[in-house]
């Protein structure tokens, strides 16, 4: 069976810069989550999606970033514009069940960002 | 909001010894995930206890939950150089479903 898949696995761009991350989960998962990793730090939640909805989305900076989830399988998060602060891991996440309680989100590798 | 703090943050250990590593929540913990996380890939998930006092086991990984459910620890036994890696704990927020975790304990096995 197939992993979460990310990509790209590194994104270096300049500041104000538009960027788009994409993550494919396992199959059959209907719970997508996006967390953001700063060096040194654990995962973070950004966004969770449930099918199509985004029924958490209250840590999205959502003056430059946004997420979608059309179809309830594959999800792209972008930030537009980025800012050197932005430099961190995404991670995308899955798990069959419809939220966090009792079952294990899969991860994938990460993007790692590099704003400059 | 609920927070987890790890420690050692570090550990530095010869091959062989055993080792543990503890993660300590504010609040009441309603299910505790421990993942491993190497350089550049995702997190692997260890295990989940949700019961006061469970106790879990993968191979050399023993994981357990207190009694008072505020605090867990990981132990590892005959520590291999394949166990480095960054060890997470995660716990659910009661209330949120949200999944928040610890900073992480980086582990250096040296052979």
């Amino acid at each position: 069976e197939a992993g979460v898949v990310q990509s790209p696995r590194y994104k270096i761009i300049e500041k104000k810069q538009p960027v788009a991350f994409w993550c494919n989960p396992i199959s059959g998962h209907n719970t997508l989550y996006w967390y953001r990793q700063n060096l040194g730090q654990g995962p973070e939640l950004l966004i969770r999606y449930e099918n199509e909805e985004a029924v958490d989305d209250s840590q999205l900076p959502k003056d430059r970033f946004s997420a979608e989830r059309l179809k309830g399988v594959d999800s792209t998060l972008k930030i537009q514009p980025a800012e050197l602060g932005d430099s961190a891991v995404y991670l995308c996440a899955s798990t069959a069940d419809g939220g966090a309680g009792g079952y294990e989100q899969y991860f994938g590798p990460g993007t790692r960002l590099t704003v400059t | 909001s609920q927070e987890l703090e790890q420690s050692p943050q570090s550990l530095i250990v010869q091959e062989g010894k055993n080792l543990t590593i503890n993660c300590t929540s504010s609040k009441t913990l309603y299910g505790l995930y421990w993942y491993k996380q190497k350089y550049g890939e995702g997190l692997i998930f260890l295990m989940m206890l949700q019961k006061g006092g469970e106790e879990k086991s993968h191979e050399k990984i023993t994981a357990k939950l207190d009694e008072k459910k505020q605090q867990s620890s990981l132990h590892i036994t005959a520590s291999q150089p394949s166990h480095a890696g960054i060890y997470l704990c995660g716990a659910i927020q009661g209330g949120s479903e949200k999944l928040v975790f610890g900073k992480g304990t980086k582990l250096t096995v040296n052979p």
